[in-house]
């Protein structure tokens, strides 16, 4: 394990729920990130917080709703999805610029969803 | 723009055998690295190679790179079924955060 944790590992949910991703990470990193994975796709960067602050937002729908509390937790919270945002979304983070592997970023297992 | 893009998309071996990925890039960089992910799972950190290496190993990893023709091979010698996995090259990552990734090379490992 990397030290990243992800809840739930899997959620359905209809076009008009309202649901809430966690991420954790245990490592003192102050960088983390969201990523959407679809099938035959690459990965997709969402999201970059640096220290609680969003520096990043890679042209995602308003559906999607980053919050950043405090440097180890990440959520993204979802709502009025819609069938194609069905995918794995992973959440990463990353050592402070400057130290050691600052460049490699550590996954959680990532978190299941289907919207139907 | 799509930074890596692995090939073969696809490759399937037997256990024992070695197996070669490759991987080329558009723009210049300052690192590259290769990460594993297995079925439904998240991504696991396998090595990192910069721009002024040209080898690097890492038990049975090998991950060459040359900057002249902006490619990245990754080999994996003697390999198990516990090597089933799809492989990532990614650029990018520095101050500005930001990693690429490209499809993929779905990798099988047939016992």
């Amino acid at each position: 394990e990397t030290g990243v944790t992800q809840t739930p590992r899997h959620l359905v949910m209809g076009m008009t729920n309202k649901k809430s991703l966690k991420c954790e990470q245990h490592l003192g990193h102050n960088a983390m990130y969201w990523y959407k994975q679809s099938a035959k796709k690459p990965l997709e960067l969402m999201f970059v917080y640096n220290f609680k602050e969003q520096t990043e937002n890679n042209s995602v729908p308003s559906r999607f709703s980053p919050e950043c509390p405090n440097s180890s937790h990440l959520f993204l919270h979802l709502h009025t999805l819609q069938p194609e945002d069905s995918a794995l979304y992973l959440c990463a983070s990353s050592p402070p610029p400057g130290t050691s592997g600052t460049d490699t970023q550590y996954f959680g297992p990532g978190t299941r969803l289907t919207v139907l | 723009s799509q930074q890596g893009e692995e090939d073969p998309q696809a490759l399937s071996i037997q256990e024992g055998e070695n197996a070669t990925m490759n991987c080329s890039y558009k723009t210049s960089i300052n690192n590259l690295q290769w990460y594993r992910q297995n079925s439904g799972r998240g991504l696991v950190h396998l090595i990192l190679i910069r721009s002024n290496e040209r080898e690097k190993h890492s038990g049975r990893l090998r991950v060459t790179l040359d900057t002249s023709k902006k490619s990245s091979s990754l080999l994996i010698t003697a390999s198990r079924a516990a090597d089933t996995a799809s492989y990532f090259c990614a650029t990018g990552g520095g101050s500005n955060y930001k990693l690429t990734f490209g499809k993929g090379t779905l990798l099988t490992v047939n016992p």
